[in-house]
């Protein structure tokens, strides 16, 4: 069993939509969560960051951490054909400079104007 | 916010020569920089850790002979793939830990060997 389990997709929703993203986890160590965009042949750009549990909000997105049960989700409000892209959850274990993320295997999602 | 900047973006090489790959953070310090590969349509994968000025620490299955990493100063990086070939020809990516959370990465360089 991988640490962080991601649905792979693809998740294709029309534009305006709702995207609803999620990924699971193992480790209970596990206290820093990210999402991250990644577009085709272009390195991963950092959407959210939180290390609580609970919900965080950024414009349009809306990232939740639910440490009780091991899952997180990030949620993308008004989707736009811009938006098409691999979603990456990562986390770590602390927050020191050198600790290494573990990554799920990305959800690809497609907004159909 | 903080920037990675990786080059080349795109590089073709022949078999069995040596390929360097630079990441330079540009307005922070990166005491330690993290070198992953990515195959098409999957996730990263984790190669090395660099730290400033102390050797690399390499993931499990990563020949560091290989692939190697060198973090000279606080704001460059570089992974050069020695004798490539034609396996090692994917997606290369950089990150470091930027102040205030989360990870940075570089546009990254996909590399082709021929």
């Amino acid at each position: 069993q991988k640490e962080v389990e991601q649905d792979p997709g693809p998740l294709s929703v029309p534009e305006g939509a709702i995207v609803s993203l999620n990924c699971t986890y193992s480790n209970s160590a596990f206290q820093y969560f990210m999402w991250y965009r990644q577009y085709s042949r272009k390195g991963p750009e950092l959407l959210m960051y939180t290390y609580s549990s609970g919900n965080k909000e950024d414009g349009r997105f809306t990232a939740q951490v639910d440490k009780s049960s091991k899952y997180i989700s990030l949620f993308i409000r008004d989707s736009q054909p811009s938006d098409s892209a691999t979603y990456l959850c990562a986390m770590s274990v602390i927050k020191a400079a050198g600790n290494k993320l573990t990554f799920g295997g990305g959800t690809r999602v497609l907004v159909k104007p | 916010g903080a920037v990675v900047s990786q080059h080349p973006s795109w590089v073709i090489c022949k078999s069995g020569t040596s390929v360097k790959i630079e990441c330079r953070s540009l307005d922070f310090q990166a005491t330690t920089m993290f070198w992953y590969r990515q195959f098409p349509k999957q996730s990263l994968m984790l190669m090395a850790t660099s730290n400033e000025g102390s050797k690399a620490t390499y993931e499990q299955g990563v020949e560091k002979d290989k692939f190697l990493i060198n973090h000279a100063s606080l704001t460059l990086s570089t992974l050069t793939v020695t004798s490539a070939h034609p396996e090692d020809s994917s997606f290369y990516i950089c990150s470091a830990r930027v102040e205030g959370g989360g990870y940075t990465f570089g546009s990254g360089t996909r590399l082709t060997v021929v």
